[in-house]
């Protein structure tokens, strides 16, 4: 009965490598979120999806790439990565409906990402 | 988009006191100020929010105040106990600009 899953919740891997986090929600929610949370705890916006449309895009390097094959699922493809792209990573999803940013975000358990 | 700022960085509180933290907003047309709390390797998870159309909010020990003239909205935490250790953030805009985060550590 999870409401937002993420895997993997570790990823340890090499620099240069490519690799993709998955994020799931059964909350029947419109819109999706990235958020990469670094050592400062910092909370910081990537992307947002709603109805599987690409709503928010920071200014994060086009190695990062998300893909939305529903609006159940929003998922994180990286390339090339850098050590600086270490951090926490965490999927959220809320209620659609314009503006998507008025209601509650539900956060997935996050995935720890290590890059060597 | 959306400028958050919150402050304190860090705060640290007797228990039984109060704690206070205080954010500020740019946009004129936000609407939604939730706070969210998240403990040592956990997800944030939503205490508290407050639409535009109301003042105050309070639950329990926990309430939010907004002026919208002034563009900034309040955490109050009363009778503080050491289980309120976390970092806290606030949230503001369509696209739910976050606040760089408070730690607050309640001493028994």
């Amino acid at each position: 009965d999870t409401a937002v899953s993420q895997t993997p919740k570790y990823l340890v891997t090499q620099m240069g490598n490519d690799k993709s986090i998955k994020c799931e929600q059964n909350l029947g929610h419109d819109t999706m979120y990235w958020y990469k949370q670094d050592s400062k705890k910092f909370l910081k916006i990537m992307f947002s999806y709603n109805n599987k449309e690409l709503i928010i895009n920071e200014t994060v390097p086009n190695r990062f790439s998300p893909k939305s094959p529903d609006k159940a699922h929003l998922n994180l493809h990286i390339n090339s990565l850098e050590l600086g792209d270490s951090a926490v990573y965490f999927c959220a999803s809320s209620r659609g409906g314009v503006p998507s940013g008025t209601y509650e975000q539900y956060f997935g358990p996050g995935t720890r990402l290590t890059v060597t | 988009g959306e400028n958050v700022e919150q402050h304190p960085s860090t705060l640290s509180v007797q228990e039984g006191d109060s704690a206070v933290i205080k954010c500020t907003y740019s946009d004129s047309a936000s609407n939604y100020f939730p706070w969210y709390k998240q403990e040592l390797g956990k997800r944030p998870q939503l205490i508290i929010d407050i639409r535009s159309n109301v003042g105050e909010k309070k639950d329990q020990r926990i309430a939010v105040t907004l002026n919208k003239t002034a563009k900034h909205f309040s955490l109050h935490i009363t009778e503080t106990q050491p289980e309120d250790s976390a970092v806290y953030f606030c949230a503001a805009g369509d696209d739910m600009r976050f606040g760089a985060g408070t730690r607050l550590t309640v001493k028994p």
